[in-house]
């Protein structure tokens, strides 16, 4: 089955500064690619998405990049705000009705 | 639009009762759902996928006998965990697609948190 790993685990950066954090998956099959941000007792919501036949996405200060080849893909937040204090995961979904493999989670700090 | 609840969203028992979590579309046919535990300071695992009207798909791990899924209707999926113990404390959340939705994106309800004593 799937396995997706996420790297860092956690992240802290200054107000202001970018953040990457880089996610892998192991299925070719793999299509559909979420990104989601929880906080503490909540659930996930989703932040940003991005499909196979797509390399790049973005939505204002938030971007998705997609090599299918290397099997990974990245979320990008630019101009980190204190509010963007976080976890982040990554997920990643096979065909179309299956279920989301979620990555271990990225704790983000951004400190003003 | 695309909103689903879980009921209730908190609740403690007592070790060996069962405990019964409802998950409900409320504004679309949710025909596939899926319910995730969440240990704190970790991700969602997916415990088990249920289709209504068949038998749910459980994960690997996951004991099918004490963790009762049963999707009946295209609005409501339950999860009843049987004969709870303290490990059984954690965060379940549950997601439903449906047939008026894009093909991948699922939709999750809010948890429910789960404490045995």
């Amino acid at each position: 089955g799937e396995n997706v790993e996420q790297h860092p685990s956690t992240l802290s950066v200054q107000e202001g500064d970018s953040a990457v954090i880089k996610c892998t998956y192991s299925d070719s099959a793999s299509n559909y690619f979420p990104w989601y941000k929880q906080e503490l007792g909540k659930r996930p919501q989703l932040i940003i998405d991005i499909r196979s036949n797509v390399g790049e996405k973005k939505d204002q200060r938030i971007a998705v990049t997609l090599n299918k080849t290397a099997k990974h893909f990245s979320l990008h937040i630019t101009e980190t705000q204190p509010e963007d204090s976080a976890v982040y995961f990554c997920a990643a979904q096979g065909q179309a009705g299956t279920a989301l493999i979620f990555g271990k989670g990225t704790t983000l700090s951004v400190s003003s | 639009g695309a909103v689903v609840s879980q009921h209730p969203s908190w609740v403690i028992c007592k070790s060996g009762t069962s405990v019964k979590i409802e998950c409900r579309s409320l504004d679309f046919q949710a025909t596939t759902m899926f319910w995730y535990r969440q240990f704190p300071k970790q991700s969602l695992m997916l415990m088990a996928t249920s289709n209504e009207g068949s038998k749910a798909t459980y994960e690997q791990g996951v004991e099918k006998d004490k963790f009762l899924i049963n999707h009946a209707s295209l609005t409501l999926s339950t999860l009843t965990v049987t004969s709870a113990h303290p490990e059984d404390s954690s965060f379940y959340i549950c997601s439903a697609r449906g047939t008026g939705t894009s093909n991948n994106e699922q939709f999750f309800g809010p948890g429910t948190r789960l404490t045995v004593l």
